[in-house]
């Protein structure tokens, strides 16, 4: 059970920002929020993760709500590059930290 | 960022042969290893979890006589799929995760055809 609720997939254009939304209701205060990203054929790849507060970092911006029930991925201005598949995984820190992957959302990316 | 391979990235392999794969976190010691199987169009499913010098945990329904795992080192795991079949055939994927915990890094995979 993955217990994040993604939609199957999404489409940009390139360099427009694209908003990618998670839902997690039943998150508990001690979890993060990680996401990931997945290209064709390879590995995922880390983007970034937060507790409570917005977070920034090179690859991306992700928006935690007040309540942590939703957060949203911003890619800023996406590039062809980015077309992947995202996922969005709650994490207990302290725990197994065993990432337990949804479906995650497939991101294409129009030129 | 932190680096993860994987050796060999793809492999072919009779059926009823073994086959090892190797995970190394290369600029960083890793406590626990992770290895996950991908089919194709599906997502990653964590087989088990490797603590540098004790035995591996196995997820349910994951069969560890035909999945060894081997964490001697803090830089490196090792997965053998013994005995394996066609229905073995996957997308191999192990992360590392540094002593200081957090994030995990994952390594490029290894594709596994059994024939």
């Amino acid at each position: 059970d993955a217990k994040t609720t993604q939609p199957n997939s999404m489409e940009s254009n390139e360099e427009e920002p694209v908003h990618l939304p998670c839902n997690h209701s039943t998150i508990s205060g001690t979890d993060y929020i990680h996401w990931y990203r997945q290209l064709p054929s390879q590995g995922p790849e880390y983007v970034i993760h937060g507790l409570t507060s917005n977070v920034n970092n090179r690859m991306a911006s992700l928006a935690i709500a007040e309540d942590r029930k939703s957060s949203t991925l911003i890619l800023h201005r996406a590039t062809l590059r980015d077309a992947a598949v995202y996922y969005c995984i709650r994490i207990f820190q302290g725990g197994s930290e065993k990432l337990v992957f949804g479906k995650g959302t497939k991101l294409t990316v129009n030129p | 960022g932190a680096v993860v391979s994987q050796h060999p990235s793809r492999v072919i392999c009779k059926s009823g042969t073994s086959v090892k794969i190797e995970c190394r976190s290369l600029d960083f010691q890793a406590t626990t290893m992770f290895w996950y199987r991908q089919f194709p169009k599906q997502s990653l499913m964590l087989m088990a979890t490797s603590n540098e010098g004790s035995k591996a945990t196995y997820e349910q329904g994951v069969e560890k006589d035909k999945f060894l795992i081997n964490h001697a080192s803090l830089t490196l795991s090792t997965l053998t799929v013994t005995s394996a079949h066609p229905e073995d055939s996957s997308f191999y994927i192990c992360s590392a995760r540094s002593l200081s915990g957090g994030t995990q890094y994952f390594g490029p995979g290894t594709r596994l055809l059994v024939l």
